[in-house]
């Protein structure tokens, strides 16, 4: 059974340029979240979709964007990349929106570096 | 939601028993307490969950005190691989209630030393 699986897994891109990052959650779960997570910090939330629609969002600028396709896999979109982008890009699913006691399941994420 | 907080580091020896404490004195009464671990470059992994008293499962316990604003997650007999960092989380729905955000602290590292 597959786990939630990102791509591409390292990214190096330049200052000012855009990037995609994609994800696709485990067989069945319905909502995908975004994670950026800086070298020595916890994973910040950026993102949350749920059939499809936002359903929550971070304390992200405008550059960063994301959707979910009707196969609820995931894009995360950022524009005008700064240095300060550079981490490590998580995504996870759950099967369901709301239940507290759902387990999060995060994919490997992927590293972006930007130059 | 509730803030956590838990050292930032720990050393322990393999075979011996880890204990991490969290302190969430903020705790609303619907929020869980929810331990991930993460080894360098990859996602969090899920450990353990409870509400109240004890939990345990084939990697883990948490012991949550009555009056719930702390929690401790135990390991027992630790190994090199369990040599990663540790988070505590509590609160699953942000105050809105429209989204399901999982909010990370700066985590423990715990070091496993042969």
């Amino acid at each position: 059974d597959a786990g939630v699986t990102q791509s591409p897994t390292h990214l190096i891109k330049t200052r000012g340029q855009h990037v995609t990052l994609r994800c696709s959650p485990i067989s069945g779960h319905k909502s995908v979240s975004w994670y950026q997570q800086v070298l020595g910090q916890g994973p910040q939330f950026i993102f949350q979709y749920y059939e499809k629609e936002e359903r929550g969002r971070g304390n992200f600028p405008d550059r960063f964007s994301a959707r979910q396709f009707p196969n609820y896999s995931s894009e995360l979109n950022v524009n005008a990349l700064l240095l300060g982008d550079s981490a490590l890009y998580l995504c996870a699913s759950t099967f369901s929106r709301f239940e507290p006691n759902t387990e999060a399941f995060f994919g490997q994420g992927t590293r972006l570096t930007v130059v | 939601l509730a803030k956590t907080t838990q050292p930032i580091s720990m050393d322990s020896y393999e075979g011996q028993e880890v204990n991490i404490t969290c302190s969430h004195n903020n705790i609303a009464t619907n929020d869980y307490i929810t331990w991930y671990q993460q080894f360098p470059s990859q996602g969090p992994r899920f450990i353990i969950q409870g509400y109240k008293t004890k939990v345990t499962n084939e990697v883990a316990s948490l012991f949550i005190p009555a009056d719930r604003k702390s929690s401790t997650l135990s390991l027992p007999r630790v190994s090199l691989s369990d040599t990663a960092v540790y988070y505590c989380l509590v609160g699953l729905l942000i105050s809105s209630g429209s989204a399901r955000q999982l909010t990370f602290g700066s985590g423990t590292q715990l070091t496993v030393l042969p």
